[in-house]
């Protein structure tokens, strides 16, 4: 089974617009950690967001929220207010084990999303 | 503080060459993690170092990929010889104690 599913291959969305990307996860381990990451045709790897499987609280920074529902097993990204320049590939990883343990993260297959005028 | 060093950014070469890429993770980061990116999909681990062991290397093609890392610090990643599906992006990253890891920008290879 696949750990990480992302099955938004490519988004479409107005500037100014939110949107949301889909993530769900699977594993039996207490201790995790869900990311998110951008990836622009440049070719790095840009972190934006985290998530420990213990938070109560939903992540946030700036645009960027996370929509944690541990019981469904889904990390969902919002971006709030799109920009031009938020058009890039964007996948969701998980880290397996607890924070520091040296535990490799496993990535999605990503979601390509464009940003329209 | 500096971040994660890889080099060279871009290498075309033919297939049945060799190739070696470099790798300085950020310092006093113990583990190290080469990932494999083929166009259009997500980065799949190639190798894991613990320091200067090897924690995962179960998706290593150990007939023709190496990877080293000397003295816990820098690491190389090998490929001898190149086959046209190892065209990819080789990305490097490293992570401590802290949750986050940290990326290189990758060695983009081509394999003509």
């Amino acid at each position: 089974a696949q750990k990480i599913t992302q099955t938004q291959p490519g988004m479409f969305v107005q500037e100014k617009e939110a949107v949301t990307l889909d993530c769900t996860y699977d594993t039996s381990d207490p201790s995790y950690g869900l990311f998110w990451y951008k990836q622009p045709s440049s070719g790095e790897m840009i972190f934006l967001i985290y998530q420990g499987s213990y938070d109560q609280q939903n992540a946030t920074e700036g645009r960027y929220s996370l929509n944690f529902q541990k019981a469904r097993k889904s990390a969902n990204l919002v971006i709030s207010a799109s920009q031009l320049g938020d058009s890039a590939m964007y996948f969701c990883a998980m880290r397996e084990g607890q924070t520091g343990g040296g535990n490799k993260l496993t990535f999605g297959t990503g979601t390509q999303l464009k940003v329209e005028l | 503080e500096a971040g994660v060093a890889q080099s060279p950014r871009y290498k075309i070469i033919e297939k049945r060459q060799s190739v070696a890429f470099w790798c300085n993770p950020i310092s006093g980061h113990a583990t190290l993690y080469w990932y494999q990116q083929i166009l259009g999909q997500g980065p799949k681990l190639l190798i894991q170092f613990q320091n200067n062991g090897v924690v995962d290397d179960s998706q290593l093609p150990k007939d023709r990929f190496s990877a080293e890392r000397l003295k816990g610090v820098d690491s190389t990643l090998k490929i001898q010889p190149a086959k046209l599906e190892d065209s990819a992006v080789y990305l490097c990253a490293s992570s401590g104690k802290g949750y986050g890891y940290t990326f290189g920008s990758g060695t983009r290879l081509t394999v003509v």
